[in-house]
């Protein structure tokens, strides 16, 4: 099956800084990807989604390039504010459409 | 408004009972699936369900169940067997699994606390 690695957190960053979060994935074929964030205490929210190599996903001044040769799809922004404060997600969907999660990455803005 | 609805936000039982959260969605979506969340390690997959009166065992169905008798309902029971049952549940459903690209809505979770 799909197995998906993310960076591990807390992420603290003061505001305007450059935000990276890595992922990288292992799956079969060419799965679907995903960023998902999640504020306190509330559901997910799907952020940026790429369904194909070189696919760039974009939401919100943040961005991910699917990147086949090296598996992953790292998500980026150039300038965080307070209000980027929550945990990140990455995700795949394979061939049996079934989300695999990575185990979340918190990030903390400080003004 | 379209959405997935998820009650209570807030859920309390005691050891030894069974206890049923509720996912309602009126996105007329065929798929709903319901994930667990740990501290630290992402959602896990619980049940899903790809059709009305089907579904199927995700990677941790051990100690709950589900039904899926209308479209827009796909109830989670804890059972007694659930061993380990505190954590925050949220409910997702996306559009019909035949082809292409089938975003997943999440519901706002249940936080489940066993006293």
């Amino acid at each position: 099956g799909n197995s998906v690695t993310q960076m591990e957190g807390p992420v603290t960053l003061s505001e305007e800084a450059f935000l990276t979060i890595n992922c990288t994935y292992t799956a079969t074929g060419y799965p679907s990807l995903f960023w998902y964030v999640q504020y306190p205490g509330e559901g997910l929210q799907l952020l940026l989604k790429a369904t194909k190599a070189d696919d760039k996903g974009s939401n919100k001044g943040f961005e991910a390039t699917y990147r086949k040769e090296t598996t992953s799809f790292h998500l980026e922004k150039g300038s965080v504010q307070v209000s980027d404060s929550a945990v990140y997600f990455c995700a795949a969907r394979g061939s049996a459409r079934q989300l695999t999660f990575g185990s979340g990455t918190q990030l903390t803005v400080l003004p | 408004d379209g959405g997935i609805t998820q009650s209570p936000k807030y859920l309390f039982r005691k050891e030894g009972q069974n206890v049923t959260l509720s996912c309602e969605q009126n996105l007329n979506h065929d798929a709903m699936y319901w994930y667990r969340q740990d501290p630290g390690q992402g959602l896990r997959l619980i049940y899903y369900s790809q059709i009305v009166n089907d579904f199927q065992k995700g990677d941790i169905a051990e100690g709950y169940s589900v039904s899926r008798e209308k479209k827009e309902s796909f109830p989670l029971t804890v059972t007694s067997a659930q061993k380990n049952p505190t954590a925050f549940y949220l409910c997702a459903s996306s559009s019909g699994l035949a082809g292409g690209f089938n975003e997943q809505f999440f519901g706002p979770g249940t936080r489940l606390t066993v006293l």
